[in-house]
């Protein structure tokens, strides 16, 4: 069972770049999230779709722009990335609001 | 006042000893309340829900005491393997979703 895919697994870029991190799951969940998850900080929500065709904003957007492609993938894009955005990323994904949510291994993003 | 707080630790007990881990949280109106498992900065992983009533899973107990707001987790006879950083989850509504928020984690470590 693949349950929650990202990629990439790792990826180094430099200040002023973009790119798209992918997520997809294959368990029929209705809501996706992204997370960003530093030192000290805890997991901090970035975007999420509450089910395929609305994305609302998190705690920390800024920076971040997504797309619910489908019912199964939620990309996330940096189109400018900056050192502040050196994180690990978690997608994530749940059937309904009472029910846990089940994570990808996440994206290690390093931008320098 | 942070939405889900928990002390950060690191609880360092010796192997068989037992431990507790509480989560509060601020929103009364929360519905849904879960732990889970963080190695290493790899995923978190689903420990358990928390039910009303309190519920159990082998040397697991998780606690939900609303009128108090917090919840808890009790792990008795500790195994080295249960060193790692444990996150609480509530989910409450927010512009008509409804969002999981993280506590920042308790970190276990369990000694010979």
């Amino acid at each position: 069972n693949a349950g929650v895919t990202q990629t990439p697994k790792f990826q180094v870029l430099k200040t002023g770049q973009s790119m798209t991190l992918q997520c997809a799951q294959d368990m029929n969940h209705n809501s996706m999230y992204w997370y960003r998850q530093d030192p000290g900080m805890g997991l901090r929500l970035i975007y999420y779709s509450a089910s395929e065709g609305t994305t609302d904003k998190g705690e920390v957007p800024n920076g971040y722009n997504v797309s619910r492609l489908n019912k199964r993938e939620f990309s996330l894009r940096l189109e400018s990335a900056a050192p502040s955005q050196t994180s690990v990323y978690f997608c994530a994904s749940r059937m309904a609001s009472g029910q846990p949510q089940h994570f990808g291994d996440g994206t290690r993003l390093s931008i320098l | 006042r942070k939405e889900v707080e928990q002390d950060p630790g690191p609880f360092n007990v010796p192997e068989g000893a037992t431990v507790a881990f509480n989560c509060t949280y601020s929103n009364s109106a929360s519905q849904s309340f879960f732990w889970y498992r963080q190695d290493c900065r790899k995923e978190p992983k689903l420990l358990m829900s928390v039910y009303s009533s309190g519920n159990e899973d082998g040397r697991f107990t998780a606690q939900l005491n609303r009128a108090s707001q917090y919840i808890s987790l009790l792990i008795r006879d500790s195994k080295l393997s249960d060193s790692a950083t444990y996150l609480c989850v509530v989910t409450a509504a927010s512009g008509g979703s409804y969002i999981p928020t993280f506590g920042r984690g308790t970190s276990l470590i369990v000694h010979p």
